[in-house]
């Protein structure tokens, strides 16, 4: 749903374990969801997409699930890398504008 | 390369000032967007534009203003108003039809001192 200002929950994984990553989505006609991922001090960057009529789209070492039923959707990310410790930030598609996620600390420990 | 640049990178304002938040985009989108991050937290919206000429508040508009007069060029006015404004402001741009939702900018951290 709309971003709140809350303070953003953490997800820690070991280096080369699988990463999921929650979002719970507001809008249950939302046609259009991307999954951004920001680094501490710059701009959000696109990771991945998926339009309502898909249940699972991969990428290079990430996977987001959509789940309509429930309005939930996940990011997975294959063998976590220390590039991967950011922020991650879910979004969907509202009136004129994305509706995004509070966001999910991932840290990376070796 | 085609992008989209906010500047400066670091702004530090006096009680009391106004300041102008410079985001500059060569995609040629028609959408661009203001939003608000505080420390460990998600994105706020401010103000967004669809059309050059026209623009709406967001959710936390007050103490901020912007203009449109150029399809290329949102700016961001922190105005004294706004009783809190040190954050870091990101801009962002996208076609409405486009299928990659939006571009950031690298954003600006504001400081008042």
């Amino acid at each position: 749903g709309e971003s709140v200002g809350l303070h953003l929950p953490t997800l820690s994984v070991q280096e080369g374990d699988n990463s999921i990553i929650n979002c719970a989505y507001s809008n249950s006609a939302s046609d259009y969801f991307i999954w951004y991922k920001q680094e501490s001090g710059k701009g959000p960057q696109f990771i991945i997409d998926i339009r309502s009529n898909m249940d699972k789209r991969q990428g290079q070492r990430v996977t987001v699930l959509l789940n309509k039923t429930v309005k939930h959707l996940s990011l997975q990310i294959a063998a976590t890398q220390p590039g991967d410790s950011a922020v991650y930030f879910c979004a969907e598609e509202g009136t004129d504008k994305l509706i995004f996620g509070t966001g999910t600390r991932l840290q990376v420990f070796p | 390369d085609g992008g989209i640049t906010q500047s400066p990178k670091y702004l530090f304002r006096k009680e009391g000032q106004n300041v102008t938040l410079s985001c500059e985009q060569n995609l040629n989108h028609d959408a661009m967007y203001w939003y608000r991050q505080d420390p460990g937290q998600g994105l706020r919206l401010i103000y967004y534009s669809q059309i050059v000429n026209d623009f709406q508040k967001g959710d936390i508009a007050e103490g901020y203003s912007v203009s449109r007069e150029k399809k290329e060029s949102f700016p961001l006015t922190v105005t004294s108003a706004q009783k809190n404004p040190t954050a870091f402001y990101l801009c962002a741009s996208t076609n409405p039809d486009g299928g990659y939702g939006y571009t950031f900018g690298s954003g600006t951290r504001l400081t008042v001192v």
